[in-house]
């Protein structure tokens, strides 16, 4: 079975900082995907990525961007965190019949 | 634009029978899945259906109406841990990438 590992379970990070959540899969998958997910809105689709060096835009890309410099790794970057972009994050790839999640990153911004 | 409705919140009994509802109006559809979220967990994987009928996987069921735009999950002999949220989700064909939209999920309760 895939394996999606997400670095950090918990974050804690201040207004204004550089945040990176890392998401690293142990199998060959092409696609690749990141989600928030707060109460009563469900999962948006934030970024994903099909290949190497490739990105695209989700539903709610505004104050991330993304970073695939190798097939088993995709990285979530906030620019500039602010206290709205306080979630719980979840990378997901597609294999099969359907997506296996990581253990999701809850981050909070103070 | 995608839309995906289910309810909010469920309530049911131990042992009982409950049945989630999921309605969809979608641009481009590839398969209907869904999955089950315990609190401060990641999703995990139930059921896909990509063709019309009912797909059974032992005390849970699914089924897809396409020309409805209709699922629902249906859980049976209920237990406590089955309390969960369960998230119905729309694979879309169009795109550089198989994406997945999802409902807000439906909160499921099972009370002794």
């Amino acid at each position: 079975d895939v394996k999606v590992t997400q670095s950090s379970r918990y974050l804690v990070k201040r207004t204004g900082e550089k945040v990176f959540l890392e998401c690293v899969q142990d199998m060959d998958h092409e696609n690749m995907f990141w989600y928030r997910q707060d109460p009563g809105l469900g999962l948006r689709l934030i970024y994903f990525s099909y290949d190497v060096k490739m990105k695209e835009k989700g539903d709610i890309p505004e104050g991330y961007s993304v970073s695939r410099e190798k097939k088993e790794r995709f990285s979530l970057i906030l620019e500039s965190a602010s206290t709205n972009q306080t979630s719980m994050y979840l990378c997901a790839i597609f294999s099969g019949g359907g997506y296996t999640f990581g253990s999701g990153t809850r981050l909070t911004v103070v | 634009g995608q839309n995906i409705d289910q309810p909010t919140e469920m309530t049911a009994t131990e042992g009982a029978i409950v049945q989630i509802n999921c309605t969809y109006q979608t641009s481009g559809f590839n398969g209907l899945f869904w999955y089950q979220q315990h609190a401060g967990e990641a999703p995990t994987f139930l059921s896909y259906n990509v063709l019309d009928g009912l797909e059974e996987k032992g005390r849970f069921s699914s089924f897809l109406s396409r020309s409805k735009g209709y699922s629902y999950l249906l859980l049976k002999e209920l237990q406590m841990k089955d309390s969960a949220s369960y998230l119905c989700a729309v694979s879309l064909s169009s795109g550089s990438a198989r994406q997945l939209t999802f409902g807000s999920g439906t909160q499921l309760t099972v009370l002794p």
